[in-house]
């Protein structure tokens, strides 16, 4: 079962921060954000283990509740070129790399000048 | 160049003609899985190798087959395409956690 995403959209001005919430049914052994720009294969952004860590990459931070299945995808202070749609992916059970991933259906995410 | 490509980039064929879509990967990874892109639906697992020879069914394997007779390469069968299959494929390999995607394949079937 496909992870719920929300929101769907979302559409910012440049500077503005935003919160992309992945929720799952399953316990969950890891969770994975992709982003994906208009016409292009989606990008690995950062993974998620277990252990309610939380991990960064440049201005955008993550987090990840065990107990509740849910990972948050923070973006702080936005640039035009984090444009695109975000994808978390789910891997339930002991995990053992990225190869049964389950992904959510995307959040779009538009930032204006 | 570290890459995983993908051929054709575009394909529109009829219903019922077969048709493979190769995908193939130059890094050595030994997980390798494809993917079909629908809007509104995310990205959806169609099937994965964990290695040569062992494959094993995603979310959505009906209608598609695959093979993996050596690492690099990881071809997408269609023994008989319905329009239900048009869609943007995408090829990923990936060595512990980060996949690494294709370029993807845009395929309409008529």
């Amino acid at each position: 079962q496909q992870p719920v995403q929300s929101p769907q959209a979302v559409i910012l001005r440049e500077g503005e921060d935003a919160v992309i919430n992945c929720s799952s049914s399953k316990a969950l052994y890891s969770v994975h954000w992709y982003r994906q720009k208009h016409g292009e294969a989606p990008v690995f952004l950062m993974i998620l283990l277990k252990g309610g860590e939380q991990k960064g990459h440049e201005k955008i931070s993550a987090s990840f509740n065990e107990k509740k299945q849910q990972s948050s995808l923070y973006l702080t202070a936005s640039q035009l070129s984090y444009s695109g749609t975000y994808f978390c992916g789910t891997e339930s059970g002991s995990g053992g790399g990225a190869d049964g991933l389950t992904f959510g259906k995307g959040t779009h995410l538009i930032i204006q000048p | 160049e570290a890459q995983v490509t993908q051929n054709p980039r575009y394909l529109i064929t009829v219903t019922g003609k077969k048709l493979t879509v190769t995908c193939s990967q130059n890094m050595n990874h030994e997980y390798m899985s494809w993917y079909r892109q629908d809007p509104g639906l995310g990205l959806r697992q169609i099937y994965y190798s964990m290695n040569v020879e062992v494959t094993d069914k995603g979310d959505v394997p009906e209608g598609y087959k695959v093979s993996r007779k050596e690492k690099r390469n990881f071809p997408l069968i269609l023994e008989s395409p319905s329009p239900n299959q048009t869609s943007l494929y995408f090829c990923a390999s990936s060595w512990g956690h980060e996949q690494f995607f294709g370029p993807g394949t845009r395929l309409t079937v008529l």
